[in-house]
C-alpha cells in the first residue's frame, strides 16, 4: 500500500480565489488521480496525471477550472481555480501502488473545501 | 466498464457478519470486483479484490459466483468502526480510473 497525505485537509475561501492542494505519497508511483466528492453525492474522478505529461481530464472538467502539476513521482497539486459556491466538495487524491498500471489505487485523506 | 448495482443501505447487528450482494450481470472476462468503504469525511479505504476465485484478506471475504455476475463482500465479526459507505466497483484489468457508484451505506448496531 501507499502512504497519501494532502495539505490543507480542510478550508474555507472565498468565491473568485483559488486553492492549491498538494498531495504528496511516500513512494513513487507513476498514475495519480484526482476526485471529487460534492455533498452527498458519490466520487467522480476529475482527472489523471502521470509524471512528465499533461494531466487528462474526465469529461465535464477542464484544465482551466482544475489545473494539475505532476512535478514528480511523488508529489502532485490540483487548483479549483475562480471557486463558485458549487465547488464546494471533498477532493480527494488517489495513487496506484507501484510503478506498473492497473494496480490496486490508494486515497489521501481529502481536502474539505468549502467556498462561500 | 460493467456496471454495478448495490442495495442503497442496510443493517446488521454488532458482532454478527455483515454480507453485502453487488450484482454486476454484464461483467466482462477480463474485469475484476474492487471493495471499497469510505467512513464518514474520510477517503476511501480499498478493502479487497478478486477475478473469480473467492478472496479472503484480514479485513473481509470476497465471493464470487461462478458465472461473476454477482458478489459479495463478508465483513465475519461486524464492529461499530464497520459503519461506512461500502462500494463495489468492476474495473477492467489495466484500466487506471475507478468508477464509484452510490455505494451501501452499512449500519452496524450495538
Amino acid at each position: 500500500s501507499a502512504v497519501i497525505s494532502q495539505k490543507p485537509s480542510r478550508d474555507i475561501c472565498q468565491r473568485g480565489t483559488s486553492l492549491t492542494i498538494q498531495c504528496q505519497v511516500d513512494s513513487q508511483v507513476t498514475m495519480m488521480f484526482w476526485y471529487r466528492q460534492q455533498p452527498g453525492q458519490s466520487l467522480t474522478l476529475i482527472a489523471t496525471a502521470n509524471q512528465g505529461s499533461e494531466a487528462t481530464y474526465e469529461s465535464g472538467f477542464v484544465i482551466d477550472k482544475f489545473p494539475i502539476s505532476r512535478p514528480n513521482l511523488t508529489f502532485s497539486t490540483l487548483t479549483v481555480s475562480n471557486m463558485s459556491p458549487e465547488d464546494s466538495s471533498i477532493y480527494l487524491c488517489s495513487v496506484e501502488a507501484g510503478l506498473v498500471s492497473g494496480n490496486t489505487q490508494y486515497f489521501g485523506p481529502g481536502t474539505r473545501l468549502t467556498v462561500l | 466498464d460493467a456496471k454495478t448495482t448495490q442495495p442503497t443501505s442496510m443493517d446488521c447487528a454488532e458482532g454478527r457478519a455483515a454480507n453485502l450482494p453487488c450484482n454486476h450481470s454484464t461483467i466482462s472476462g477480463n474485469e475484476y470486483v474492487y471493495w471499497y468503504r469510505q467512513i464518514h469525511s474520510q477517503g476511501p479505504q480499498y478493502i479487497i479484490h478478486g477475478l473469480k476465485n473467492n478472496e479472503t484478506n484480514e479485513m473481509a471475504s470476497l465471493i464470487i459466483t461462478e458465472d461473476r455476475k454477482s458478489s459479495t463482500l463478508i465483513l465475519p465479526h461486524a464492529t461499530l468502526r464497520d459503519t461506512a459507505v461500502y462500494y463495489c466497483i468492476v474495473r477492467p484489468q489495466g484500466a487506471q480510473k475507478l468508477v464509484f457508484g452510490q455505494g451501501t451505506r452499512l449500519t452496524i448496531n450495538p
